[in-house]
């Protein structure tokens, strides 16, 4: 059975702190992991990686990819309480239209 | 573009009771998704269409739920009758196509609470 996998499930954090987020993943015909950010509204979307190795960096968040050990990394430097949020890391796989398979997410909560 | 658009935003109702979820994906995107969230079980799919045909309900927990799509730009999620188990929130997404790289648009969500 597919499955994604994050840990920790919630983390608490003090601003200016770094904070690294996982994301496993067992699934077939992988295509793509995606990291998203959701406050109190819908998931808004944050990276998509396909490529072993190559980060993806935007701002102070950043994430790469290891395909061959199955997993991502997500990582924020610097905290600020804007950052507090789930996190979601979601798998896409070849299939046409196939729906993305989400983890459990990561609540992280940054405090002043 | 206006992006997903779901309605109603917030829906209290009393057990037993029919609850409808309406969503208009954004214009142009071949396929609609409908997941539900909540804090045990994350996010999980129920049903997806494509075209307008629904491919895979496999993520449908049971007979009380059913999902339509009549046409490209309109798809409706119903509970009957409502439990209290199905307080949840409701996302519908959509993509435009299998090349757009799992790119997906979430709708701002249907919170449902179920009393």
């Amino acid at each position: 059975e597919d499955k994604v996998v994050q840990s920790p499930l919630s983390l608490v954090v003090h601003e200016g702190d770094t904070v690294t987020l996982n994301c496993s993943y067992e699934v077939t015909n992988f295509r793509s992991l995606l990291w998203y950010k959701q406050e109190k509204k819908a998931p808004t979307f944050l990276f998509m990686l396909t490529s072993s190795g190559i980060e993806k960096k935007s701002g102070r968040l950043s994430s790469i990819l290891d395909k061959k050990e199955l997993f991502s990394i997500l990582n924020i430097t610097a905290t600020q309480t804007g950052d507090s949020a789930i996190y979601l890391c979601a798998v896409g796989r070849h299939q046409a239209g196939t729906a993305l398979i989400f983890g459990k997410g990561t609540t992280l909560s940054v405090s002043s | 573009d206006a992006g997903v658009i779901q309605s109603p935003r917030h829906e209290v109702t009393e057990m037993g009771q029919e609850v409808t979820l309406r969503c208009k994906p954004i214009s142009g995107h071949d396929y609609l998704f409908w997941y539900r969230q909540t804090m045990m079980r994350g996010l999980e799919l129920l049903i997806y269409f494509n075209n307008n045909v629904p491919i895979d309900d496999s993520g449908m927990p049971e007979d009380r739920f059913s999902a339509k799509m009549p046409n490209a730009s309109f798809s409706t999620l119903k509970i009957q009758p409502s439990e209290p188990r199905d307080s949840a929130v409701y996302f519908c997404a959509s993509i435009r196509d299998r090349i757009s790289g799992n790119t997906i648009y979430f709708g701002e969500g249907s919170w449902l609470t179920v009393v």
